[in-house]
């Protein structure tokens, strides 16, 4: 299976800030990684899909980059709905895996 | 309006079983894969199972497989999620989610919708 994993666990940032979330895979997932947001008692909402694509209706201070195992979401300007937790997800080969999540809190 | 309605969730004693329906409505239901994911109050996203349009393609994370299974009815736009043997670990809500496309065979595949959740409570 593959693994994923988050950096950092968590980050505490201003409005405005830039915030950049990485993800690493256990092996070569090429761009068949998603990020996604959740914000408590809610489901989660996609954001970022095949790596860098933007899924409609998300603001394009959201963006992603990378391939193979490393790869980054970043957040230009952190905005007060933007608190959250943020989660990769591979799917290039199931079992599909999510990373542990960054949660993403006020400094 | 894309709408996921899960249900079915409980408390229900280890061993015993649960079935989880997800009612979909506002798109082709039958041309979609479907997904379960996971998520233990407070914790991360698990991903549980997954079927293909047609169910000719089924996937299921290594912590259910053998004791859970996923099924689908196009004409009822319907999906399901059987749960046997169940366990103190499979405490969790539950979230049906729609993937875009058919299958994810050779495809980026992704989740655009998600319900609500159902929560499900495994205790004596």
């Amino acid at each position: 299976d593959i693994q994923m994993t988050q950096s950092p666990s968590s980050l505490s940032a201003s409005v405005g800030d830039r915030v950049t979330i990485t993800c690493r895979a256990s092996q070569s997932i090429s761009n068949y990684l998603n990020w996604y947001q959740q914000k408590k008692g809610n489901a989660p909402k996609l954001l970022i899909y095949g790596a860098s694509s933007l899924q409609r209706g998300v603001p394009s201070r959201f963006s992603g980059s990378g391939s193979g195992t490393d790869l980054t979401l970043t957040i230009s300007s952190l905005q007060p709905e933007d608190f959250a937790t943020y989660y990769c997800q591979q799917s290039y080969a199931t079992p599909f895996t999510f990373g542990p999540g960054t949660k993403v809190d006020v400094k | 309006e894309v709408q996921l309605v899960e249900s079915g969730g409980g408390l229900v004693q280890p061993g015993r079983s649960l079935r989880l329906s997800c009612a979909a409505s506002g798109f082709s239901f039958g041309a979609f894969a479907m997904h379960w994911v996971r998520q233990v109050p407070g914790k991360g996203l698990e991903w549980v199972s997954g079927i293909s349009w047609n169910s000719g393609s089924i996937g299921y994370a290594d912590s259910v497989k053998g004791r859970f299974t996923i099924s689908r009815d196009n004409v009822k736009n319907s999906l399901f999620l059987e749960m046997n043997s169940l366990r103190a670990e499979d405490t969790a809500l539950y979230f049906c989610a729609k993937q875009i496309g058919d299958t994810w065979v050779g495809r980026i595949s992704y989740f655009d919708f998600w319900g609500q959740g159902t929560l499900v409570t495994v205790s004596s």
